[in-house]
């Protein structure tokens, strides 16, 4: 059972937008930045939002990523069939003092 | 470029202890934390601990007290990760995963490439 509660999966059709939600508390969202990564099947996570709403170089500005309260978003914009992965949130925790994740979503692109 | 190469797949019986290595390069190994972050089959994931290569300074996970040690080499920029007492629970995925730093703010931003660990009798 992970902390940051993420829906298991989720899909559109290319060219749309898609947002993902991840739910956490006030020792953790609340309180802290978010932090989301994206995953394809068997590799590592890549960091893909920092800081809430920040995008490392490299990441088109099709992601973006919104906090409001102890809930944060990621948006997809203009779907991509590469876009099919694996998204995850994260943060620190104050009340467990260390990091918290959600448990994914499975992206997929019809 | 910040690189982490992780140790080959293990396996280990139960009981038994694995210890898992990260070999850092493409950047000061004693300036970021490094943080062990584990994924069981299918599942989200999470995080074990962290350590400070300069002085070795950890913190774990409440979860994993006890059982999970972490340790660095400077002179080989390599970080470990030894757990111990193994159960089929533990078999997972474990990633090594380096802290970046924005005005004092750090998280977990470059990871190797994962190790698997099997516990099977």
């Amino acid at each position: 059972q992970s902390v940051l509660t993420q829906p298991p999966s989720a899909s559109g059709t290319p060219g749309q937008r898609v947002t993902i939600s991840c739910s956490g508390s006030s020792s953790n969202i609340g309180s802290n930045y978010v932090y989301w990564y994206r995953q394809f099947p068997g590799t590592a996570p890549k960091l893909l939002i920092y800081r809430n709403d920040q995008r490392p170089s490299g990441v088109p500005d099709r992601f973006s990523g919104s906090k409001s309260g102890t809930s944060a978003s990621l948006a997809i914009s203009g779907l991509r069939s590469e876009d099919e992965a694996d998204y995850c949130c994260a943060a620190w925790d104050d009340s467990l003092s260390g990091w918290v994740f959600g448990g994914g979503t499975k992206l997929t692109v019809l | 470029q910040v690189q982490l190469v992780q140790s080959g797949a293990e396996v280990r019986k139960p009981g038994a202890s694995v210890k898992v290595s990260c070999k850092a390069s493409g950047y000061t190994f004693s300036t970021f934390y490094m943080h062990w972050v584990r994924q069981a089959p299918g599942q989200g994931l999470e995080w074990m601990g962290i350590i400070h290569p300069s002085g070795g300074s950890t913190s774990y996970a409440q979860k994993f007290q006890g059982r999970v040690t972490m340790t660095r080499d400077t002179s080989t920029s390599t970080v470990y990760m030894e757990l111990s007492s193994l159960r089929s629970e533990d078999t997972a995925m474990y990633y090594c995963a380096r802290d970046d730093c924005i005005n004092g703010v750090c998280y977990p931003s470059y990871w190797g490439q994962g190790t698997l660990v099997t516990v099977s009798s």
